[in-house]
């Protein structure tokens, strides 16, 4: 069956700390991969993804993404978040169909 | 329009009513997609279409619900005899091509929470 895991559910951090959020992954087959963020009183964006070549892909507003294909994980990675990254972020696997994780909550304190 | 809408944004529901969620989704495209998002969930898959033709609707949790999407453009959402674990946001989204092929990102609306009370 396919399954998203996000490890972190909330996590909370200070300005220009890095920010990596965990994704795993079960499908057998070939995937294309997702990461979704949804700022307070917006709906679902996409922030990046990941069809086929390089394995590290590069997104909107500094985030970046790196599909490691023996470990299925899809890390979503910023290296100094800002107060304006506060949002939830969906990883997301389409598979035989698109799959959501749970989500992480990122708090950013000013 | 731009992008997908959805009506309404909001729907309070006695238990027992039947409702309707409209979604709009983006000119031309093919494929559109419903999700339900239970409070602190991710999105999880109710339904799909490619044109008029509803392909997939293994998501649907009861017979309760039905979806429709008569002209491959506009979608209706109906939920009958609504119980209070209905309550959920409803997510439509679209996309370009048919599910099924690769390079094919789907655009969300904002959309329709509902609350059974």
């Amino acid at each position: 069956a396919q399954s998203v895991s996000q490890h972190n559910h909330h996590v909370i951090l200070s300005e220009a700390a890095s920010l990596e959020l965990g994704c795993n992954y079960s499908y057998g087959g070939t995937v294309n991969l997702f990461w979704y963020v949804q700022y307070p009183g917006q709906h679902l964006q996409l922030l990046l993804k990941y069809f086929s070549g390089d394995p590290l892909v590069k997104g909107i507003k500094g985030f970046e993404a790196e599909f490691i294909k023996s470990k299925f994980s899809f890390n979503l990675r910023k290296p100094s978040v800002q107060w304006s990254d506060t949002a939830e972020y969906f990883c997301a696997v389409k598979g035989f169909k698109t799959i959501f994780g749970a989500g992480t909550r990122l708090f950013v304190k000013a | 329009g731009a992008g997908v809408s959805q009506s309404p944004r909001y729907k309070v529901a006695k238990r027992g009513q039947d409702v309707a969620l409209r979604c709009d989704p983006i000119s031309g495209h093919v494929s559109l997609f419903w999700y339900q998002q239970a409070l602190g969930q991710g999105p999880e898959f109710l339904t799909y279409f490619q044109n008029e033709a509803q392909l997939d609707k293994s998501g649907l949790p009861s017979d309760r619900f039905f979806a429709e999407r008569p002209e491959g453009s506009v979608s209706t959402l109906k939920i009958q005899r609504t119980q209070q674990e209905d309550s959920a946001v409803y997510l439509c989204a679209s996309s370009l091509r048919e599910a099924g092929g690769d390079y094919n990102e789907q655009f969300f609306g904002p959309g329709t929470r509902l609350t059974v009370l």
